[in-house]
């Protein structure tokens, strides 16, 4: 099955500074990679995807890049601000027309005033 | 965008009984519904994928007879933990299709077993 790694597990960075998650995959059937932002105790909310047809996708301060040859995909966010701070998610799709989802572990992103 | 719910938010029971969880797609009819367990700082784990008039189909590990789902209409899942112990307190989430690939979380219930 699909098997996603995300990195860092936390990251801190100063307002006004960009910030970079990596996530992998194995699959190379996958084909739809969504990233989520959760704030505690709330569900998680999409902020970006992108299919494998595509290699950059960009919207305001938010763009999440994908290289299929190296299966790893990032996201970027630049001038971050204090409520840009929660967990992000990476997640890669099982290929095939399945829609099931596979979650990385996990990004604790603080942005420090 | 699409809209789910989940009833209730936050459940405390105790060991050994059954909770039943409601995911509702309240504007779109939903013929796949997935759900999701969430333990405290870490990732979402899908359970089961959820189709409508169907049996789920589970993921590896997960125990269907403990955590039965049923999906007897395009607006409404349940998952019903059974006989309930400590170890399955969670954030269990809900989540579904309305067509193409973006999936819609519900908000989440809280499950305590004291």
């Amino acid at each position: 099955g699909e098997n996603v790694e995300q990195h860092p597990s936390t990251l801190s960075v100063q307002e006004g500074d960009s910030a970079v998650i990596k996530c992998t995959y194995s699959d190379s059937a996958s084909n739809y990679f969504p990233w989520y932002k959760q704030e505690l105790g709330k569900r998680p909310q999409l902020i970006i995807d992108i299919r494998s047809n595509v290699g950059e996708k960009k919207d305001q301060r938010i763009a999440v890049t994908l290289n299929k040859t190296a299966k790893h995909f990032s996201l970027h966010i630049t001038e971050t601000q204090p409520e840009d701070s929660a967990v992000y998610f990476c997640a890669a799709d099982t290929g095939f027309g399945n829609e099931k989802l596979t979650f990385g572990t996990g990004t604790r992103l603080t942005i420090i005033p | 965008g699409a809209v789910v719910s989940q009833h209730p938010s936050r459940v405390i029971c105790k060991s050994g009984t059954s909770v039943k969880i409601e995911c509702r797609s309240l504007d779109f009819q939903a013929t796949t519904m997935f759900w999701y367990r969430q333990f405290p700082k870490q990732s979402l784990m899908l359970m089961a994928t959820s189709n409508e008039g169907s049996k789920a189909t589970y993921e590896q590990g997960v125990e269907k007879d403990k955590f039965l789902i049923n999906h007897a209409s395009l607006t409404l899942s349940t998952l019903t933990v059974t006989s309930a112990h400590p170890e399955d307190s969670s954030f269990y989430i809900c989540s579904s299709l309305a067509g193409g690939y973006e999936q819609y979380f519900g908000p989440g219930t809280r499950l305590t077993v004291t």
